[in-house]
């Protein structure tokens, strides 16, 4: 079964540091999207990207956040100059069209941010 | 704002009983109510969905019951098995690019 995968389930990083969080999308799927979710809390919509440009974005995704397609397989979130408080787990997702479908989330990167 | 509210917070069902989660929501733009499962360890996945033209929703053991005028949606599950034991989260979207609200989550525990 085809699923999204992502890289590292883990990542530790010093306060001010950037961090590039990687995803693989499922192969035919176009729309392509980011959640995040602190520890205790409900997962929170980042961001959704489709045909090469963000379609939506949260409040929470500030100038510090980016994404990027870069080839035709790879998703990634970048955190420019990381801060305490964007310790969570990450969650990528993907969805073969962009309304009300079922959306794929892979297993998450934990992002600890010290 | 508190787009979705979900409830209980945690639920402890015996083998063979019927789990209740229930959420409610605000924004009556919103179009779509899926019911995700999330395992330790992983990302959630797509249990069941629901569009507001419809009461119900069946699938197995799993059921949505969809109230339009009150804004509350809840799942059901019957027969309740150990491997239901999970957190579930229900979610609401409205047009398009599925940006999903999320509850808070219920972690369901069913005892054998």
């Amino acid at each position: 079964e085809p699923e999204v995968t992502q890289t590292p389930s883990h990542q530790v990083t010093q306060m001010g540091q950037e961090v590039i969080l990687r995803c693989v999308p499922i192969s035919n799927h176009l729309y392509f999207y980011w959640y995040r979710q602190i520890l205790g809390q409900k997962v929170e919509f980042l961001v959704s990207f489709y045909n090469n440009e963000i379609s939506e974005k949260s409040e929470i995704f500030d100038d510090q956040f980016s994404v990027e397609r870069p080839d035709g397989s790879n998703f990634t979130l970048k955190i420019r100059s990381t801060k305490l408080e964007d310790s969570a787990m990450y969650f990528c997702a993907s969805s073969l069209t962009g309304k009300n479908t079922e959306a794929f989330f892979g297993q998450g990167t934990r992002l600890t941010v010290v | 704002q508190q787009q979705v509210k979900q409830s209980p917070q945690s639920l402890i069902v015996q083998k063979g009983g019927i789990s209740i989660i229930n959420c409610a929501y605000e924004n009556t733009a919103f179009d779509y109510f899926p019911w995700y499962q999330q395992f330790p360890g992983k990302g959630p996945a797509l249990l069941i969905a629901i569009r507001p033209d419809v009461s119900e929703k069946k699938e197995g053991r799993f059921t949505i019951s969809f109230n339009k005028s009150a804004k509350q949606f809840s799942l059901h599950i019957m027969d309740s098995q150990p491997g239901d034991s999970a957190t579930y989260f229900c979610a609401a979207s409205r047009g398009g690019f599925n940006k999903f609200y999320f509850g808070s989550g219920t972690k369901l525990n069913v005892k054998p």
